[in-house]
């Protein structure tokens, strides 16, 4: 079955913490995204990658980092959490070109006290 | 800072109406149009993609797009309870990396 994977689904941690939220897909995407979703700010995209070693900022990176050592994973990392990244967070990933239709993940519900 | 505007809702239509989902957009270039359908407590799943002007029709939904006006929406036909949701429209740039997502209008569909 084709998917976006996503893990751990549900992430209470404490301020400064470093936490690893892990993202797999089996499409062979090559585009990958990461976004947050808060309640009447909708969706914001922290970080995007086009293909394995290339990665750029989306609307709002700060406090977040990504890797793509793998054209399938893309992890989003929280080196020093704080309770402003409480959220709720979606991976998604798409093909080349221009049409990036994007298919994402169950999302994964994060609480930092 | 680009922009995205919806109509939080919710919009109320009766089963069988159509229901009529709007969308404006800040930035002249952007190049990809999107509508995602999202349910409670799920992950947002794709609805329409659209990318030149006039409309677009897959089965019971239409997406229109007027770049002009940079306005983009959805009509669903036939309305379903089912189809009650929060939809996000969402905009990319000219290179397809960059999307900025609209805070989603909420559709309740009456039986």
């Amino acid at each position: 079955e084709a998917q976006v994977t996503q893990n751990p689904r549900y992430l209470i941690t404490v301020t400064g913490k470093k936490l690893t939220v892990t993202c797999s897909q089996n499409m062979n995407h090559e585009y990958m995204s990461w976004y947050r979703q808060d309640p009447g700010l909708g969706l914001r995209q922290i970080y995007y990658s086009m293909n394995v070693e290339v990665t750029d900022k989306g609307d709002v990176p700060e406090g977040y980092k990504v890797s793509r050592k793998e054209k399938r994973n893309f992890p989003l990392i929280l080196e020093s959490p704080s309770p402003n990244q409480t959220s709720l967070y979606f991976c998604a990933s798409g093909r080349a070109g221009g049409n990036r239709e994007q298919y994402f993940g169950p999302g994964t519900r994060l609480t930092v006290t | 800072q680009k922009e995205v505007e919806q109509n939080s809702g919710p919009l109320s239509v009766p089963e069988g109406a159509i229901a009529s989902l709007n969308c404006t957009y800040s930035d002249r270039v952007s190049q990809s149009f999107f509508w995602y359908r999202q349910y409670s407590g799920k992950s947002p799943e794709l609805i329409m993609s659209i990318y030149s002007n006039g409309d677009k029709e897959d089965g019971r939904f239409t997406a229109q797009l007027n770049k002009a006006s940079q306005y983009v929406s959805l009509l669903i036909r036939d309305s379903q309870p089912s189809d009650s949701a929060t939809y996000l429209c969402a905009v990319g740039d000219n290179y397809g990396q960059n999307f900025v997502f609209g805070p989603g209008t909420r559709l309740s569909v009456l039986p």
